[in-house]
């Protein structure tokens, strides 16, 4: 299977700031990455696909890069609502992995 | 508006069996691949099981494999779950999920979940 491990797991910030998660596959998965938030008691919530592909609906302000093996989810100005857990996810090969998750938290 | 509707979570016992359902609309239900997500509590999430648009494609996380089964019905626009021999890790919240494509891509619509408790 391929392991996919996000860091940092918690992350403390305040608004306005950048921030900015990182991702890593135990194998390289191309560019078949996904981000999700989530916010407590809430589904997932599709931010990102391809690894850079801003899903419609979703602010300007999130953004993704990279290929291969690593990956970033970066927040360019922290707004109130975006204090949740995130989530990558490889869709290259079964099964279809989650990274453990990072926790933004409200510094 | 896409909509996913999750039911059949309740209580089992350890060997028991559970049948989860999902009725999806506002899209076209054939045409996409459907998945089932689970995040036990206080965890993070767990891809279960996916079925592509036609079923002929069916696969599963090595932590179910032999136990459960995926299905749909593309003429009620629902998805199933059948769950065999169930054990106490079995306990999540079970997500319906729809896939952005006909098979094996990333996840666009989530459901609200239906919460399973495997317990003695």
């Amino acid at each position: 299977d391929i392991q996919m491990t996000q860091s940092p797991s918690t992350l403390s910030a305040s608004v306005g700031d950048r921030v900015t998660i990182t991702c890593r596959a135990s194998q390289s998965i191309n560019n078949w990455l996904a981000w999700y938030q989530q916010k407590p008691g809430k589904a997932p919530n599709l931010l990102i696909y391809k690894a850079s592909t801003l899903e419609s609906g979703v602010p300007s302000r999130f953004s993704g890069s990279g290929s291969g093996t690593e990956f970033t989810l970066t927040i360019s100005s922290l707004q109130p609502d975006d204090f949740a857990t995130y989530y990558c996810q490889q869709y290259h090969t079964s099964p279809y992995t989650f990274g453990q998750g990072a926790k933004l938290e409200i510094k | 508006e896409v909509q996913l509707l999750e039911s059949g979570g309740g209580l089992a016992q350890p060997g028991g069996s559970l049948r989860l359902s999902c009725v999806a609309s506002g899209f076209t239900f054939k045409t996409f691949a459907m998945n089932w997500v689970r995040q036990a509590p206080g965890k993070g999430l767990e891809w279960v099981a996916g079925i592509g648009e036609s079923e002929d494609n069916r696969d599963f996380a090595d932590s179910v494999k032999g136990r459960f089964t995926i299905s749909r019905d593309n003429s009620e626009n629902t998805l199933y779950l059948q769950m065999n021999s169930l054990k106490v890790e079995d306990t999540a919240l079970y997500y319906c999920v729809k896939d952005s494509g006909p098979w094996a891509t990333y996840f666009d619509y989530w459901g609200q979940g239906t919460l399973v408790t495997v317990s003695s």
